[in-house]
């Protein structure tokens, strides 16, 4: 079944610690994007990548960090948690080069740092 | 860059009564204005979206109007059912400049149908 998938599902992370969302899509999408999800205040980009091989910085990008090794993947790093980044975290695609039909999401990934 | 604010943040409406959910951009350079339903521990989908070229469209109980002079456009929700019940976000974007088509979104609407 086509669509894009996240994992975990959901962590509880000790402060300090590394961490690395999954997300891979078999859609073929070129863009791909991550997005944080805070009570009241929406989502919110953290990075996103145009096409594989390149990545940009989003609204909130600071304490993380991204790679598009290959047009599937897009991996979301935690390089030393903090208690300010728990959050759900939601992977999103899109097919830009078409002018898009908005955004298809991955069913998110519920972090903790404790 | 792109702002998006929504109105309100909490809505509760009789079902079967209509519900209007309101939302301003800042960059008229903006052309793409989606709207997402998103349900208790869900993700949330696609459910209507508009161009700039046009200023209303419906699908069944669903209608969005975009007004481009007054950068705002409005979700519409007829005959509430309770399967409405959910939160909503708008979103805006610039298809046209590649590269730079990254969805802004408004702070969401929490829709409640009472029965």
């Amino acid at each position: 079944i086509a669509g894009i998938t996240q994992a975990p599902t959901s962590q509880i992370l000790a402060a300090g610690r590394r961490m690395t969302l999954r997300c891979t899509q078999d859609m073929r999408h070129n863009a791909m994007y991550w997005y944080r999800q805070d009570l009241g205040l929406g989502l919110r980009l953290i990075h996103y990548s145009n096409t594989a091989g390149t990545t940009g910085k989003g609204e909130v990008p600071d304490g993380y960090s991204v790679s598009r090794a290959n047009t599937d993947d897009f991996p979301l790093t935690l390089a030393s948690a903090v208690p300010s980044q728990t959050s759900v975290y939601f992977c999103a695609s899109s097919d830009s080069r078409q002018g898009g039909y908005g955004y298809t999401f991955g069913s998110g990934t519920r972090l903790t740092v404790v | 860059g792109e702002n998006v604010e929504q109105h309100p943040s909490t809505l509760s409406v009789q079902e079967g009564d209509s519900a209007v959910i309101k939302c301003t951009y800042s960059d008229s350079a903006s052309n793409y204005f989606p709207w997402y339903k998103q349900e208790l521990g869900k993700r949330p989908q696609l459910i209507i979206d508009i161009r700039s070229n046009v200023g209303e469209k419906k699908d069944q109980r669903i209608a969005v109007t975009l007004n481009k002079t007054a950068k705002h456009f409005s979700l519409h929700i007829t005959e509430t059912q309770p399967e409405d019940s959910a939160v909503y976000f708008c979103a805006a974007s610039n298809e046209r400049n590649f590269g730079n088509e990254k969805l802004t979104f408004g702070t969401g609407t929490r829709l409640t149908i009472i029965p």
